[in-house]
């Protein structure tokens, strides 16, 4: 059973697009992140939730705009896709809020034309 | 605020070789301190923790031990394999609502 899952896995889109990339974990975990990886493969946190509230909100363009419906879920949406928004977009979940292992999902490669 | 610094890469090696990839931080209090990997097309899996000084993490023939004294966690493998190429990501993360920090990651490729 896939502990984190994505979708979808690949998305390709024009400029100016609007999509959704949606994440479940089936962990029990409380909470949820979206990271970031570009081409160079840095990693950066983008957003946490904790029970469905958010807690952390790094400096992402409100383009971006992360949803968690419950405690399993937390969807990405991103309006007017921008070429500088090509990336791989991770999620991952903790059962806690510090210092426990994050589970990661196999990724959204997104690519903005 | 807390920052994480790996060696660059790539790291290339021939299978069996000794490997070690260089891991400082920088951080306040005492954090926990992550090795994780990213196999080709993949996410990232955990490899092997440590939550306080002196702790040793092992797993699959990686070993990192926390090193408060210079903030330090180093990952090493004796004898690496063709498998292990990845690309490895140290990372802390501190107490209460703390994000995880990773570094630039680095990039291992072994040869037959």
């Amino acid at each position: 059973d896939t502990a984190v899952s994505q979708t979808p896995k690949y998305l390709v889109t024009q400029m100016g697009n609007d999509k959704s990339i949606k994440c479940e974990q089936n962990l029990g975990h409380d909470t949820m992140y979206w990271y970031k990886q570009d081409s160079k493969k840095f990693l950066k946190i983008m957003f946490s939730y904790n029970n469905k509230e958010l807690i952390i909100n790094e400096t992402v363009p409100n383009r971006f705009s992360p949803k968690s419906p419950d405690k399993a879920h937390l969807n990405l949406h991103i309006n007017s896709l921008e070429l500088g928004d090509s990336a791989v977009y991770f999620c991952a979940s903790s059962a806690g809020t510090g210092g426990e292992t994050q589970y990661f999902g196999p990724g959204t490669r997104l690519l903005v034309l | 605020g807390n920052s994480v610094t790996q060696m660059e890469g790539p790291v290339t090696l021939s299978e069996e070789a000794f490997l070690t990839i260089n891991c400082t931080y920088t951080a306040t209090g005492y954090p926990s301190l992550f090795w994780y990997v990213q196999y080709p097309g993949e996410g990232l899996q955990l490899l092997l923790k440590a939550t306080k000084a002196d702790d040793k993490g092992s797993n699959k023939g990686f070993e990192a031990t926390y090193r408060k004294e210079t903030t330090s966690f180093h990952l090493e493998k004796g004898s690496v394999q063709v498998s292990d190429s990845a690309v490895y990501f140290c990372a802390l993360s501190g107490t209460g609502f703390q994000k995880l920090v990773f570094g630039t990651g680095t990039r291992l490729l072994v040869s037959p």
